[in-house]
């Protein structure tokens, strides 16, 4: 039953540590999505990839959050540096895009979250 | 921009009955529309996906409707059950990107036995 997997499931850091959650996609997907989930804004989309490359990130503030594909297997999101109001659950995502073909729209598939708190 | 209105944030219904929840957008409809299921301390779960020129989708106690006119979905659950007891999410695909879906605020949905 293949999954995607989070690390860590859960963080508590203070303000101003840098902070790094790691995903592994579903084996074969090319797409990787970030989501953070507060009880306020509810689910946001803050970048995502495919084939490792990223098609948009423009829902992370830019000047502390990164996220990269190191490859196939990895997707990391960092926040440095960290702050209370970045306390929230992120979510990763993995998918299979079949590129240019608007007839076949698979879904997301979810990973278990990292609950970050920020003190 | 953008705005997608799940109706109410949370809505109790009698076990056996049927619960209709509501997901409402403006300006452009989605190619498709896609529903999750969220569980406490979860990442949501997709359910059906519906496309644009679909009225119906229908999987098992589930059923999807898609209104372009109304800008509208409703999530029924037949003969509902505590265990369908969750965070029921809504989610557009306008096309955009890879897979870019666009979230609305869910609605908390409790069967009471």
């Amino acid at each position: 039953d293949a999954r995607v997997t989070q690390t860590p499931r859960h963080k508590v850091t203070e303000m101003g540590q840098e902070v790094t959650m790691r995903c592994q996609p579903i084996l074969g997907h090319n797409t990787v999505f970030w989501y953070r989930q507060t009880m306020m804004q509810g689910l946001e989309l803050l970048a995502y990839f495919r084939n490792r490359a990223p098609l948009d990130d423009s829902g992370m503030p830019k000047d502390r959050f990164s996220a990269e594909m190191p490859d196939a297997t990895l997707a990391t999101l960092k926040i440095q540096p960290s702050e209370p109001r970045d306390s929230a659950v992120y979510f990763c995502a993995s998918g299979l895009d079949y590129i240019g073909d608007r007839d076949r729209r698979e879904t997301q598939y979810f990973g278990p979250g990292t609950r970050l708190l920020v003190l | 921009s953008q705005k997608i209105e799940q109706n109410s944030e949370a809505l109790n219904i009698q076990e056996g009955k049927t619960a209709t929840l509501t997901c409402n957008y403006t300006n452009y409809s989605p190619a498709y529309l896609q529903w999750y299921r969220q569980d406490p301390g979860r990442g949501p779960v997709f359910l059906l996906l519906i496309r644009e020129n679909e009225k119906e989708k229908r999987k098992e106690r589930l059923k999807v409707t898609f209104d372009t006119t109304l800008k509208q979905s409703l999530f029924h659950i037949t003969a509902s059950q505590p265990a369908d007891s969750a965070t029921y999410l809504c989610a557009l695909d306008f096309l955009q990107g890879a897979q870019k879906l666009v979230f609305g605020q869910g609605t908390r949905l409790t069967i009471n036995p």
